[in-house]
């Protein structure tokens, strides 16, 4: 089977950074993702890791060790509008269909 | 952004009713998904289409059936409708699944929620 940890929660100021982790579980591994969740809002992609190493995309940059089973999500200056729910989510290719496995969430508040 | 639509968004049935959610995409996506998302759950998948009229189960798959008989249309239903299963319901698309050099990252809907009294 898999399973998919991160943090429940998480509190961040304004402009700082914040590094949100995930640890997982899986045979077949084949890509691990995050997607970033406004409150009653649809799940929106913003990475995606399949090597080892970390990818960049603007303030947010994503980091993956297919070894250690890990990733992390780096948000860096910190805005209000960050503060929402940080999914991470794994496939495998034992998983017909390109299926996502998905963690339990990080919310995420940033405050002043 | 993925020309997704959900229908109804906003639903309340009673218990042993029958409820159907529809997805339709316009991306001509192969792939296509239904979640439900709850407080302490996360997004768990219920079934999935990797095309017309297949389909398989997700991991929690009991109480509900789905059925796609055209590209852009996947339903989710419940024949009978129980408390356990007030959710927020999400359809997702994919145009790959990850078979190709394309990353195959899932597309979402705006979510349908569903109320059982």
């Amino acid at each position: 089977g898999q399973n998919i940890d991160q943090p429940t929660e998480m509190t961040a100021t304004e402009g700082a950074i914040v590094q949100i982790n995930c640890t997982y579980q899986t045979s077949g591994f084949n890509g691990l993702f995050w997607y970033q969740q406004h409150a009653g809002e649809a799940p929106t992609f913003l990475s995606y890791n399949v090597l080892d190493g970390l990818e960049e995309k603007g303030r947010f940059s994503s980091f993956l060790s297919r070894s250690k089973g890990y990733s992390y999500l780096l948000l860096k200056e910190l805005q209000m509008k960050d503060s929402a729910s940080y999914l991470c989510a794994v496939r495998s290719f034992y998983n017909q269909g390109g299926k996502l496995i998905f963690g339990q969430g990080t919310e995420l508040s940033v405050k002043p | 952004d993925a020309g997704i639509t959900q229908s109804p968004r906003h639903k309340v049935t009673e218990t042993g009713t029958p409820v159907t959610l529809r997805c339709h995409q316009t991306e001509n996506h192969r792939y296509m998904y239904w979640y439900r998302q709850d407080p302490g759950h996360g997004l768990r998948l219920i079934h999935y289409s990797y095309g017309v009229k297949d389909t398989d189960k997700g991991e929690v798959s009991d109480g509900y059936s789905v059925s796609r008989s055209k590209t852009e249309d996947f339903l989710l239903t419940l024949e009978s409708a129980t408390s356990s299963q007030t959710s927020v319901y999400f359809c997702a698309i994919s145009e790959s699944g990850g078979d190709s050099a394309n990353t195959g990252e899932l597309f979402f809907g705006e979510g349908s929620r569903l109320t059982v009294l």
